[in-house]
């Protein structure tokens, strides 16, 4: 199975601050045929179900605010929050597609300092 | 509009059996592949199974394989999750998710989920 690894675990930023959330895949995520990865990010605030901000490690679906943005290849891939607002404040998962086991990272809670 | 809604969840022994659905409208549901993923208490998302969208294809986690059965039927729009041999570490909130296309993908639709619970 693809190991997915998150840093931080969790993270504290002020508002209007940027946040960086990183994962890495144990083995490399990028389809060579297609040149794409297959690295979807989800938000997921309490008591709801994840929602999709990010797939092929970079195309922000419909709707996210532009603050959000995700970038990386291969194995090392980053979501950032160019300022984090309140409505902010969730756990980020990354999620790797490129096998059919799929498999996430273990979450990043992010908070307001 | 998607919807997916879950249901079958709820109490049950250890070793014992549930039988999980998600009924699902506003696309065409066969043309999408399907999984669950589940959520222990205060934890993380774990993938547990995948099934493609013409069901000839299915997927599973090492945790769950060979005690959990993944099937679909395109007839009813209904996804379903057969967990047998049930242990407490199965204890969690199993959401149903849609993939963008009829093999493997991101998921773009989840559902609320249904809570099981496996205790004695």
């Amino acid at each position: 199975d693809i190991v997915m690894t998150q840093s931080p675990d969790s993270l504290a930023v002020s508002l209007g601050e940027r946040a960086t959330i990183n994962c890495k895949s144990s083995q490399s995520v990028l389809y060579s045929s297609n040149n794409k990865n297959y690295l979807a990010w989800y938000q997921q605030k309490p008591g709801q179900p994840p929602k999709l901000l990010i797939s092929w490690a970079s195309t922000r679906e419909s709707g996210v605010p532009d603050r959000f943005s995700g970038s990386g290849s291969g194995t090392d891939f980053t979501l950032t929050i160019s300022s984090l607002q309140a409505e902010d404040v969730a756990v980020y998962y990354c999620h790797q597609y490129y096998s059919a086991q799929y498999t996430f990272g273990q979450g990043t809670k992010l908070e307001i300092k | 509009e998607v919807q997916l809604l879950e249901s079958g969840g709820g109490l049950a022994q250890p070793g014992g059996s549930l039988r999980l659905s998600c009924a699902a409208s506003g696309f065409t549901f066969t043309s999408y592949a399907m999984s669950w993923v589940r959520q222990a208490p205060g934890k993380g998302l774990e993938w547990v199974s995948g099934i493609s969208g013409s069901a000839g294809s299915t997927y599973y986690a090492d945790s769950v394989r060979g005690r959990f059965t993944i099937s679909r039927d395109n007839s009813k729009n209904t996804l379903y999750l057969q967990m047998n041999s049930l242990r407490v570490e199965d204890t969690a909130v199993y959401h149903c998710a849609k993939t963008v296309g009829p093999t493997k993908g991101y998921f773009d639709y989840w559902g609320q989920g249904t809570l099981v619970t496996v205790s004695s």
